[in-house]
């Protein structure tokens, strides 16, 4: 769906780099996740946000950080990035009791 | 912690024949979502259980809960070549979505 965006698309970078990845929602919505997927592992929750200034951690947040300083906008960090954090991310939005709308996805190679 | 495991992982079907795929929860969940998510792509709602031993059907697919809201499958009738995809079950528990392994779906012509 456009209305979930994410930037960028795909990225290289190398070990020990800082990363961050962006998403964007024109839904309105107040809640915000982070996946990341493997294959075979199925989507795992890294942060989600309710609201604003908000933060809580998924299952596998270590070595990840993020913010949200806008209800549209919900940023994750890799802040020494290492190469098992080679994945596909998705952001996703929901409202409360809705499905989860997601981003088209972010492939992240780290070398 | 909690999981939800899901089988099977693969699955290669004729068209025409039916599927089926399973999730388990280790704990009892809210609800479930179920989500379809193509080769290369996002994954895309397709529907949310709720209530205890609910079924929900949407053509020809059908989605079931468990009595105690532990389980759920995913079946779906006569399968077509456009059911090519990864199908994902999401247990909605403390504010937080357990993601299935996913059961990959390939429909032989």
């Amino acid at each position: 769906d456009a209305d979930v965006t994410q930037t960028p698309r795909n990225r290289i970078t190398k070990t020990g780099k800082r990363i961050m990845l962006e998403c964007s929602q024109t839904k309105g919505h107040d809640r915000m996740y982070w996946y990341r997927q493997d294959p075979g592992l199925g989507l795992r929750l890294i942060y989600y946000s309710f609201d604003v200034k908000d933060i809580n951690k998924g299952e596998i947040s270590d070595g990840y950080s993020v913010s949200r300083q806008a209800q549209a906008k919900f940023s994750l960090s890799l802040e020494s990035a290492i190469p098992n954090q080679t994945a596909l991310y998705f952001c996703a939005t929901r409202s409360d009791g809705d499905t989860q709308y997601f981003g088209p996805g972010t492939r992240l190679t780290v070398l | 912690g909690q999981q939800v495991m899901q089988i099977p992982q693969y699955q290669h079907v004729q068209e025409g024949e039916d599927f089926t795929t399973y999730c388990n929860s280790s704990t009892t969940l809210s609800n479930i979502q179920w989500y379809k998510q193509r080769p290369g792509g996002h994954p895309v709602f397709l529907i949310q259980l709720v209530k205890s031993g609910e079924v929900k059907k949407q053509k020809r697919l059908t989605f079931q809960f468990g009595e105690a809201k532990k389980n759920s499958s995913l079946h779906i009738t006569a399968t077509q070549t456009t059911d090519v995809g990864t199908y994902f079950c999401a247990g909605y528990t403390g504010n937080q979505f357990y993601f299935g392994t996913g059961t990959s779906l390939t429909v032989i012509p």
